[in-house]
This record gives C-alpha cells, structure tokens and sequence, in this order.
C-alpha cells in the first residue's frame, strides 16, 4: 500500500534554533518527492522537489534530504523564526498520482 | 496565492443541499485539481482534470462532481451535501505533475449541518 508517515506530528522548538522532520515512505515506483509548507488557513506552497538522483536541495534555510534506498526525506530548518510556524507536508509522487503525509505541525516561540 | 482563486472562501449549508465550490487560476496552467483536507489526514484527491476535455476520478470522488468550464475554470459540486463532506476544499494547478510544482489556492472552507 502505498503511505506517506511522518514524525513527529508536532514541534515547538525556541526562535533560533534547528529542527529535523522526518518523511518515510511506501509509494511505488517512485518518481519525485516534495515537501510544502502550509500556513494556517491557506493553501500549502512548495519548498523542494527532489527526484531519485537528488540527494539533497535547499530552498534558504530550509534544506531536504532523500535517501531513496530507505525511502526516506527529510526536511532541516536552520535558524528558525516565528515564521515558520506552519505545518510541513510531505509528498510523494509515483508519477501522475502524489501520495500526501499529514504533516508535521510546526511551532516556533520566542 | 492569488494567481488561484477559490470561492466561496467559507460556507456553511444543510444536509442535501446543492452547492458549488468554483476555482479559477491566470497561471494558463492545463492541470487543474481539487483536493479535500480533514483534520489527522493528509489531503485527498477528489478529481482532477488533465485539460478541458479530460476529466478524471480522484480517491474520493463519491459525491462529488467537476465541470471544467475553460482553461481557467474548474468547478467542484456537491449534489446533495452531508454532515461527512465538512473539510477544508483546496483546488491546485499545475503544468504537469512530472517535476513540476502544484499550485494550491486559498481553500475553502466547508460546514454542513
């Protein structure tokens, strides 16, 4: 069956800091993964696009890695700000299907 | 992003009653989605159109339907709404769905009583 899990289903981290998500998945054949970030109430907004050769692409601060061996992805921020409160989706694309996570909602404090 | 525009932005309606959800995009974009998102679940395929004259079933498209109108025109309708179609309605465009990005609109907003 194909899935998209990721963890952890929530994260507050202070102003400043690093944080890591995480993206497993079970989707095949594979052809692209991508991750967007969705503010509250508004529609989601692509960060990376990242196919089966491409181990890792940054978009600013953020930074996602993939290991499609293990069917992994991950998404880094550095530094972060109050504005990157917001939920983080993974998706992942066999071809002219995307499979989506339900997201990591992330909280930033001061 | 207002190159995709959905409206109404927020609706509220009663069991078996018949309402559309429009979406219109100036990205020229030929692919035109629409996706359902509820709370503790990723976002769902409902139907999605590859061109004005093609028309495709989602995931979940049981009890809903589109009517691509033009290029830029992609309507979502629910014949007779129930209590279980209240989520959060996002339509998205893209020019494939190869490498290329999607493209989502503001959502709406969906109560059935």
């Amino acid at each position: 069956k194909n899935q998209v899990e990721q963890s952890p289903q929530s994260l507050i981290i202070l102003e400043g800091k690093n944080c890591t998500l995480q993206c497993n998945y079970t989707v095949s054949p594979f052809s692209n993964l991508r991750w967007y970030k969705q503010d509250t109430g508004r529609g989601p907004v692509s960060l990376t696009i990242m196919t089966f050769s491409e181990n890792t692409k940054s978009n600013g601060r953020y930074t996602a890695t993939l290991d499609a061996d293990t069917k992994q992805s991950s998404l880094h921020i550095t530094a972060s700000q109050l504005s990157d409160s917001a939920s983080y989706i993974c998706v992942v694309s066999p071809s002219n299907n995307l499979f989506f996570g339900t997201g990591t909602r992330l909280t930033v404090i001061p | 992003d207002a190159d995709v525009t959905q409206t109404p932005r927020n609706r509220i309606t009663k069991t078996g009653k018949r309402i559309m959800l429009e979406c219109s995009q100036t990205k020229g974009h030929d692919r035109m989605y629409w996706y359902r998102q509820d709370p503790g679940l990723g976002l769902r395929l409902i139907y999605y159109s590859f061109d004005v004259k093609d028309i495709n079933k989602g995931e979940i498209s049981d009890g809903y339907s589109v009517s691509r109108q033009a290029q830029a025109k992609f309507s979502l309708s629910l014949e007779s709404a129930i209590p279980n179609q209240t989520a959060l309605y996002f339509c998205a465009t893209s020019e494939t769905t190869g490498r290329e990005t999607q493209y989502f609109g503001p959502g709406t907003r969906l109560l059935v009583l």
